[in-house]
């Protein structure tokens, strides 16, 4: 089976740099993913680390260590829109397996 | 693009009442899948297809049955539907299937069993 963990909520001020960490334990593992979703809304794809190390997108950047089991969401100047729910989903063959999620609160 | 659509947005249903939730995409996407999520739990699979004609089961796929008889429509069925039923359902379509990550995601159905 599978099973990650992160923190159910974060809280940071507006410019601030947030990291939101993510361990899991699986049985077949292809890559480590991340979706934002805000209140009411449906999850959308941020980004995608298959290989160890630091994949940037703009002020979004994830890790993996595999390792370690471990992977982490690093957000940079933080805005309020920033403000959501954020899942680590595990990627196996033909699935994809979600966090529970961490709800980031970002004030002013 | 229409994207990912599912209808209806909204539902309430009485204990033991069937219904049927629709999901359809423009993309030509291969694999799709059914989620459902509920408070605190984050987004459990119940039921995918990597193609039309073939399904699978997912982590909670008890109480639902779905098909895929077009690449486009992908219809998630509750047969006798309970109050544990009562969750957000997410549609959600890929170019295949994965370790693919990138899951585009409808915009829910929230479905109240009473």
């Amino acid at each position: 089976g599978q099973s990650l963990e992160q923190p159910s909520e974060v809280t940071a001020v507006e410019g601030a740099i947030v990291q939101i960490n993510c361990t899991y334990q699986t049985s077949g593992f292809y890559g480590l993913s991340w979706y934002q979703q805000h209140d009411g809304g449906a999850p959308t794809f941020l980004s995608y680390n298959a290989l160890d190390g630091l994949e940037e997108t703009g002020r979004f950047s994830s890790f993996l260590s595999r390792s370690d089991s471990y992977g982490y969401l690093l957000l940079q100047e933080l805005q309020m829109k920033d403000s959501a729910s954020y899942f680590c989903a595990v990627s196996g063959y033909s699935t994809l397996t979600f966090g529970k999620g961490t709800m980031l609160l970002v004030s002013p | 693009n229409a994207g990912v659509t599912q209808t209806p947005k909204f539902q309430v249903l009485k204990t033991g009442q069937s219904m049927t939730l629709q999901c359809a995409q423009d993309m030509n996407h291969e694999y799709m899948s059914w989620y459902r999520q509920d408070p605190g739990m984050g987004l459990r699979l119940i039921h995918y297809s990597v193609g039309a004609g073939i399904t699978d089961q997912g982590e909670v796929p008890n109480g639902y049955n779905v098909s895929r008889s077009t690449t486009e429509d992908f219809p998630l069925r509750l047969l006798s539907a309970a109050p544990s039923q009562t969750s957000v359902y997410f549609c959600a379509s890929s170019y295949s299937k994965p370790p693919r990550p990138e899951q585009f995601f409808g915009p829910g159905t929230r479905l109240t069993v009473l």
